[in-house]
């Protein structure tokens, strides 16, 4: 089974902050992503990762950084945090090859408040 | 650009009912990957089906059905006999045809399945 490991389940951090989610993901897969997810707004790309070292931004990286030194951990970074960034953190995975028609497997998510 | 429509916020049932949980997409790509995905509380998203654009076949797992209908740009999920472990949030959501093509959601349908 793929299985994809959000380091914190629940952080509550202090305005200006910076805080960071980690990632690991076990089955060598070559995509990594982050997302976010708001009541209503459904599940929004922050940033995604193709390869080692290499990112590329999705639909709402302002106010995020990511980090991919290594193919199985992605880590998502919040350089200041801010109250408007409380939110459910999900990362997930998926194997390269042709790309968009691969199942895409999630983590339990990371619920981050900021206070 | 890509867009998944899930119309129903919320859905409420009595256990054995059946329901229709509906999922409508735009997209200008002629080759795409619809999926679903459930969410219990727990947090996880939790892969259903995926389905690419060339098979419109309806496809059935249990008491689970979809029916994919190219025509509208709809595919619908059907649970049969709903039980109280179907209570969830269930997304939809559409992946276009290369891999810089990233899974887009739907806002997701919470399903509230009552004893």
């Amino acid at each position: 089974d793929v299985k994809v490991t959000q380091s914190s389940r629940y952080l509550v951090k202090r305005t200006g902050e910076k805080v960071f989610l980690e990632c690991v993901q076990d089955m060598d897969h070559e995509n990594m992503f982050w997302y976010r997810q708001d009541p209503g707004l459904g599940l929004r790309l922050i940033y995604f990762s193709y390869d080692v070292k290499m990112k590329e931004k999705g639909d709402i990286p302002e106010g995020y950084s990511v980090s991919r030194e290594k193919k199985e951990r992605f880590s998502l970074i919040l350089e200041s945090a801010s109250t408007n960034q409380t939110s459910m953190y999900l990362c997930a995975s998926r194997t390269g090859g042709s790309g968009s028609g691969n199942t895409i497997y999630f983590g339990e998510g990371s619920w981050l408040t900021v206070v | 650009a890509q867009k998944v429509t899930q119309a129903q916020t919320e859905i409420s049932v009595v256990e054995k009912e059946d329901v229709t949980l509906d999922c409508v997409y735009e997209t200008r790509d002629t080759t795409y990957y619809l999926f679903w995905y459930k969410q219990p509380p727990s947090g996880e998203l939790v892969f259903l089906i995926r389905r690419n654009s060339f098979d419109e076949q309806n496809e059935i797992s249990g008491r689970y059905s979809w029916n994919f209908q190219k025509s509208t740009s709809s595919f619908n999920f059907t649970i049969t006999a709903s039980q109280v472990v179907d209570s969830a949030v269930y997304f939809c959501a559409l992946s276009g045809n290369n891999a810089g093509n990233m899974l887009t959601f739907g806002g997701g349908t919470r399903l509230m399945v009552k004893p």
